[in-house]
């Protein structure tokens, strides 16, 4: 079962920030957390991750709780083409070989 | 670099008929995985490789699913004999063996069951 829980919608103004909010009460002390997006028929694409430390990327940025037990992740300008299904995933195991277990996701809406 | 290729794109047959699939990963790369995800659904992970040694197997129905990665490069998955509830869309995925990398993921194959 996935780790993690996100509010299955989301709507943002085309041009705002996105945040999309993600709880994962139950990571390990070693278990990274991964973002994936989904457009509708293509495979999932790899946005950021993190362990405990913020990080930040050309796509988006990574914000992670000092208790690490929820994140969340920006979309600093959101654009049309960012509308997808955004997927929070805890992964499970060693940092290179484990498991990544998706959930339902958030779909995020953006509009004009 | 090219990404994870997979073929077929598209893929209907009729139940109780078998079906293959295959993957290829990013060269070097020496995990591989292979989900599935239905319609409205996240993917749910079947089985993932380490080479060509199977990691996790736990959900993959093996009654009637088997998946084998020789040489440890590509991989084929295969449904036999098919039921109306294998529709979905399966997707393979690759990641190396260097700590705290990404996976990538193929743009997967479409099967319907009639």
């Amino acid at each position: 079962d996935a780790k993690t829980t996100q509010p299955p919608s989301m709507d943002c103004a085309e041009g705002r920030a996105a945040n999309l909010p993600c709880n994962h009460s139950t990571i390990s002390g070693n278990e990274y957390v991964y973002w994936y997006r989904q457009i509708h028929s293509q495979g999932p694409q790899y946005i950021i991750h993190g362990l405990k430390n913020n990080e930040t990327n050309e796509m988006a940025s990574l914000i992670i709780t000092e208790d690490r037990k929820s994140s969340t992740l920006i979309l600093p300008h959101a654009t049309l083409r960012d509308t997808a299904v955004y997927y929070c995933i805890v992964r499970v195991g060693s940092s290179n070989t484990g498991k990544l277990i998706f959930g339902q996701g958030t779909t995020l809406q953006v509009k004009p | 670099e090219a990404g994870v290729a997979q073929s077929p794109r598209y893929k209907i047959i009729e139940k109780r008929q078998s079906v293959a699939f295959w993957c290829n990963p990013i060269s070097g790369h020496a995990t591989l995985y292979w989900y599935q995800q239905i319609l409205g659904q996240g993917p749910k992970l079947l089985i993932q490789f380490q080479n060509n040694g199977v990691v996790d197997d736990s959900q993959l129905p093996k009654d009637r699913f088997s998946a084998e990665r020789l040489k440890g490069v590509d991989s084929t998955l295969k449904i036999q004999p098919a039921k109306l509830e294998d529709s979905a869309v399966y997707l393979c995925a690759s990641s190396s063996s260097d700590r705290n990398t990404e996976a990538f993921f193929g743009q997967g194959t479409r099967l319907t069951v009639v």
